[in-house]
């Protein structure tokens, strides 16, 4: 079976612009969550998907979104893009029942100029 | 930031050595999840805890849930050069809404072969 695949791997933007990232989770996977990972903060949760709905939001600003689609695919997007915007960004599926374990992608590493 | 309290920050061991590594937050845990990242790579689960004073192990690795559910340590017995890497702790929250995950901010183990 194969994994959570992100895409692109490595992207590189300047200040003021906005990113798409895209992740396809593990067949059968209905739920995706991402993550934000920095030296300085560690892996913080962004926002939850489960069957296209967004079911759970972490604690950052308006300018990070997200959506998924029927075939639980998901996108995330940053606008108006900052220095400290600069991260490994993590995608992890689930099956979307209780009590499951979430798998992890190889993220997207973002540099922002 | 951080919401689990990982300890110990960075370990360097002698090839062969036994390792203990833990996590404790002031939160009730439901689940508690212990990851390895490599370099540019995202967290593979190692094991995964569901029950309080759960004892897992997998290969060489053992992970406990605590009894206390605010709580969890992993050992590594005879470490081994490939071992190298970080590694972190990770929970859902009782009674947290959906899959979101808390992580501690990791230990890096390196072994001296």
């Amino acid at each position: 079976k194969a994994g959570v695949t992100q895409t692109p791997r490595y992207l590189i933007k300047t200040r003021g612009q906005q990113v798409t990232l895209s992740c396809s989770p593990i067949s059968g996977h209905r739920s995706v969550s991402w993550y934000q990972q920095t030296p300085g903060q560690g892996l913080q949760f962004l926002f939850e998907y489960f069957s296209e709905t967004q079911r759970n939001k972490g604690n950052f600003p308006g300018r990070f979104s997200g959506r998924q689609f029927s075939n639980s695919r998901s996108e995330m997007n940053v606008s108006t893009l900052e220095l400290g915007d600069s991260a490994l960004y993590l995608c992890a599926s689930y099956t979307g029942l209780a009590g499951e374990t979430q798998y992890f992608g190889p993220g997207t590493r973002l540099l922002v100029l | 930031g951080q919401q689990l309290n990982q300890s110990p920050q960075s370990m360097f061991i002698q090839e062969g050595e036994d390792v203990s590594m833990n996590c404790t937050s002031s939160s009730i845990f439901n689940t508690w999840l212990w990851y390895k990242q490599d370099p540019g790579e995202g967290p593979v689960l190692l094991i995964a805890l569901y029950k309080a004073g759960e004892l897992t192990s997998n290969g060489r690795l053992t992970a406990q849930f605590g009894i206390t559910r605010k709580d969890s340590f992993l050992n590594i017995s005879a470490s081994i050069p490939s071992d190298v890497g970080i590694y972190f702790c990770a929970g859902r929250r009782l009674l947290e809404y959906g899959n979101k995950l808390v992580f501690g901010a990791g230990t890096i183990l390196r072994v001296k072969s």
